[in-house]
């Protein structure tokens, strides 16, 4: 069975960084490509980042660009996402996915809240 | 971006009720074309890729179709553990974006 358990979250002040993890099990984590997707309190959901199966390429939306790094350790079959100088516009919650080439974003962790406030 | 435009924004309906949920992408996206569920509290779970492939353990009262800008997420016989958001993905173009959901309840 696919699980992603997603850990890290919590509250933190603007400007500070967090670590969130993602611990896959259940199927060849270096086999596909991750991703992170975060959904705003009451709002829709949105693509953050991307990481290749191999880690040698990855994708950021605009609003993380150069404040978020998406990693993976292949070893430990879990994905990271390092998020540096957060914004109060940064609160949400934060989903793993999993890539599969035909099928897409298809299974999911469960979320983590990242609330970025004072 | 690829903008994707879902209505209704909420339904309600009755069990065993036929439903269908509309997404329109702002330009085409050649069918790649997905529908995930999210209950209350739960993350997302695939429905359907491709416009119309059933993803794993789905029931067979899910269908999609669609082309070019336009699809449609029907359920034939609504049941109570329907009661969910619905969101439409487009993976056509970089970056993949999400469809605002429809929110769907029993009447």
């Amino acid at each position: 069975e696919v699980q992603l358990v997603e850990s890290g979250g919590g509250l933190v002040q603007p400007g500070r960084s967090m670590k969130l993890s993602c611990a896959a099990s259940g199927f060849t984590f270096n086999n596909y490509d991750m991703a992170w997707v975060c959904q705003a309190p009451k709002k829709g959901l949105e693509w953050v980042a991307t990481i290749s199966y191999d880690g040698s390429s990855t994708y950021y939306r605009d609003s993380v660009k150069g404040r978020f790094t998406i990693s993976r350790d292949n070893a430990k079959s879990t994905l990271y996402l390092q998020m540096d100088s957060l914004r109060s516009e940064d609160t949400a919650t934060y989903y793993c996915a999993r890539s599969e080439l035909i099928a897409g974003w298809d299974y999911w962790g469960q979320g983590v809240m990242v609330t970025v406030s004072s | 971006d690829i903008q994707m435009t879902q209505s209704p924004s909420f339904l309600s309906a009755s069990v065993g009720e036929r439903v269908t949920l509309s997404c329109k992408a702002s330009q085409n996206i050649n069918k790649y074309l997905d529908w995930y569920q999210q209950k209350l509290g739960e993350a997302p779970k695939l429905l359907i890729y491709n416009t119309n492939n059933l993803h794993t353990g789905i029931p067979s009262r899910f269908s999609g179709s669609g082309s070019g800008t336009d699809y449609t997420l029907t359920i034939s016989s609504l049941q109570p553990e329907d009661v969910a958001t619905y969101f439409c993905l487009q993976r056509n173009s970089w970056p993949d974006t999400f469809g605002a959901g429809t929110k769907l309840e029993l009447k």
